[in-house]
């Protein structure tokens, strides 16, 4: 099945501090990505949808301007965290569908730690 | 908005028993989906039904899809460790122009050897 690709896939940083998450389709043209935050034991809670050369479309309550979405290519989007802080830590899982696909593939997810 | 919620939220049974898993839905639906997530991992996906399916097959797991309860089980029959992990169930939605899936809350599945 077609591949997808985080990285990294732990990162801790200090509060204030802004990272950077790559998600990557290895094999095939990913026209939509999605971003996720999932807490221990939770489900995926979708924080934006993004298109290949388009702005994210962020879901209700998340902040644009603070998880920053960059759908640059048919093959990368970023998710960047501006001005972490503790409650930010949580595993950030990226998937991405091709055009005319059903499926939906996941990226192996990116814990993050903000002390 | 939709959410499925899966039943029961956590299961632990012993290697070579069977593990049913349900999941409902509130809107209606073209397809369901399931897939699995091993502890801090992506998800995989395992298998989807579609609206005008009842019952559907894919090695040791069976999937149910009842369209007028708005429910759907999944069940591994012969257990292994290996397949402790947690199991959610998905349902197409919308975010804007795009389709988006909704997601269950989970099923915690540990299989005890």
């Amino acid at each position: 099945g077609a591949v997808v690709s985080q990285h990294p896939s732990r990162v801790i940083c200090k509060s204030g501090t802004s990272v950077k998450i790559e998600c990557r389709s290895l094999d095939f043209q990913a026209t939509t990505m999605f971003w996720y935050r999932q807490f221990p034991k939770k489900s995926l809670m979708l924080m934006a949808t993004s298109n290949e050369g388009s702005k994210a479309t962020y879901e209700q309550g998340v902040e644009k301007d603070k998880f920053l979405i960059n759908h640059a290519s048919l093959t990368l989007s970023t998710l960047t965290v501006t001005s972490a802080h503790p409650e930010d830590s949580s595993f950030y899982i990226c998937s991405a569908r091709g055009a005319g696909q059903g499926a939906m593939y996941f990226g192996p997810g990116t814990r993050l730690t903000v002390t | 908005s939709q959410q499925g919620e899966e039943d029961p939220q956590a299961l632990s049974i012993q290697e070579g028993e069977n593990a049913t898993m349900n999941c409902s839905y509130k809107t209606s639906i073209n397809n369901l989906q399931w897939y699995r997530q091993n502890s801090g991992r992506g998800l995989v996906h395992l298998i989807l039904i579609r609206s005008n399916e009842r019952e559907k097959h894919s090695g040791r797991l069976r999937v149910t899809l009842d369209t007028s309860k708005k429910s759907s089980s999944l069940l591994i029959t012969a257990s292994r460790a290996a397949d402790t992990a947690s199991y959610f169930c998905a349902t197409p939605g919308f975010a804007g122009n795009n389709r988006k899936l909704i997601w269950g809350l989970g099923t915690s599945l540990a299989v005890n050897p």
